[in-house]
Order: C-alpha cells, then structure tokens, then sequence
C-alpha cells in the first residue's frame, strides 16, 4: 500500500513555457501532499506543503507565482512551472502524507528547460 | 524542527552488517524517526520508522535509546543493491508536520 505516482517521469520544455507535473497518492487518500526539488548531489529541499481544499504553504525563497500548487482533491496535487527558465532544470520529487508521522514519496519528475 | 547529522558516506563490503548512526539532539516529544533510501533519480523510497527502543522489518532495525538524542539504522548483510543514500528524517504531527531533510549518508557497498 501507499503508493504515490507522479506525471510525467521526465519532461524537456522550451525556456518560458509552463510545466505541470501531478502527484497522486494511489491507493490512500492525503489532505496533505508536499514538493521537493533536487540538484544532482544535494539532498531534497522542501519548496510548499499542499493541503487539500486550500493555499499552499511555500517555504522561504520559493516564489509561489513561480511555482503554482493546486491540491483539488484527494488524491491530487499538482505542480506547474510557469515561465520555465533553465535554472528551474531540476528532479522534482512529491510525497504524500499517509498518517501524523509518514510520508511516502513519488518517483520524481526530471525537468530540463532548453 | 529538530535538525539531522549524519556521516556523510560509508564503505561497506557485501554481506556486512552496516550501522548508520543519525544524531538529532532537539528532537520533540512528539517527534518520530523515520529512515528512507534514495537510488539515483528515483524517489525517497521507506526503510524504517520507530518512536523509542527498538523497531525491525523484513530490511532493517532501527535502534533508538532512551534520550532519543540519535539512531541507529542497521542494515544485515548488505548487498552491492544496497548501495545508495541514507536519511534520516525526524518529524511529527506537531506545527503541522513538516520535516526537512539533512544531506544524508551515502553507502556504497563493495564487492
């Protein structure tokens, strides 16, 4: 059980488009979902926490125009790069809270903006 | 949020036992500590999650003393699979269950 998924696993996209990447939690429902990024040979940084029915909550430095979050339901949490640059190439990685003290991961979405 | 520390790499050879320690001083009475691995460009994958004392599954043994200060993971009898990194995370329901990742372990298993 508590199996996340992402879409797509891995994305090119073209320097100013938009990129939207879901995550769902497959077999669980999550009022809470969460974004990181990762740069090769750094550890996950937390960019916004995503509850269900609401705002998400970004963490400091992360531009929330940038980095538009939108938790409609469930079993969804999505994730849209407008404006894509190339410093926004990353592996983005979302996870879903399964109960008070876990979370599990999706496989993670690499992006690379040409 | 309690903060992590963990060795930065470790060498192992196969069918070692291989202990990774994680040291997290603040930790809240609330808080519990969870232990994932990641593989190159895949997601954090879970190992391991315990409050206190002693927690074992089919893949580890998480050892937590009482002070709840550090923990343990213990892997038996590592394979060259095994190689990947390690973190351990320390978090809990309480403001609103955020939990931040430390640079974690990177374990690579030698034949």
């Amino acid at each position: 059980g508590a199996v996340v998924s992402q879409h797509p696993s891995w994305v090119i996209c073209k320097s100013g488009t938009s990129v939207k990447i879901e995550c769902r939690s497959l077999d669980f429902q999550a009022t809470t979902m969460f974004w990181y990024r990762q740069f090769p040979k750094q550890s996950l940084m937390l960019m916004a926490t995503s509850n269900e029915g609401s705002k998400a909550t970004y963490e400091q430095g992360v531009e929330k125009d940038k980095f538009l979050i939108n938790h409609a339901s469930l079993t969804l949490s999505t994730l849209t790069v407008t404006s894509a640059h190339p410093e926004d190439s990353s592996f983005y990685i979302c996870s879903a809270r399964v109960n008070q003290e876990t979370q599990y991961f999706g496989p993670g979405t690499r992006l690379l903006v040409l | 949020l309690a903060k992590t520390t963990q060795p930065i790499s470790m060498d192992s050879y196969e069918g070692q036992e291989v202990n990774i320690t994680c040291s997290h001083n603040n930790i809240a009475t609330n808080d519990y500590i969870t232990w994932y691995q990641q593989f190159p460009s895949q997601g954090p994958r879970f190992i391991i999650q315990g409050y206190k004392t002693k927690v074992t599954n089919e893949v580890a043994s998480l050892f937590i003393p009482a002070d709840r200060k550090s923990s343990t993971l213990s892997l038996p009898r590592v394979s060259l699979s095994d190689t990947a990194v390690y973190y351990c995370l320390v978090g809990s329901n309480t403001g609103g269950f955020k939990t931040i990742f430390g640079a974690g372990t990177r374990l690579f298993v030698k034949a």
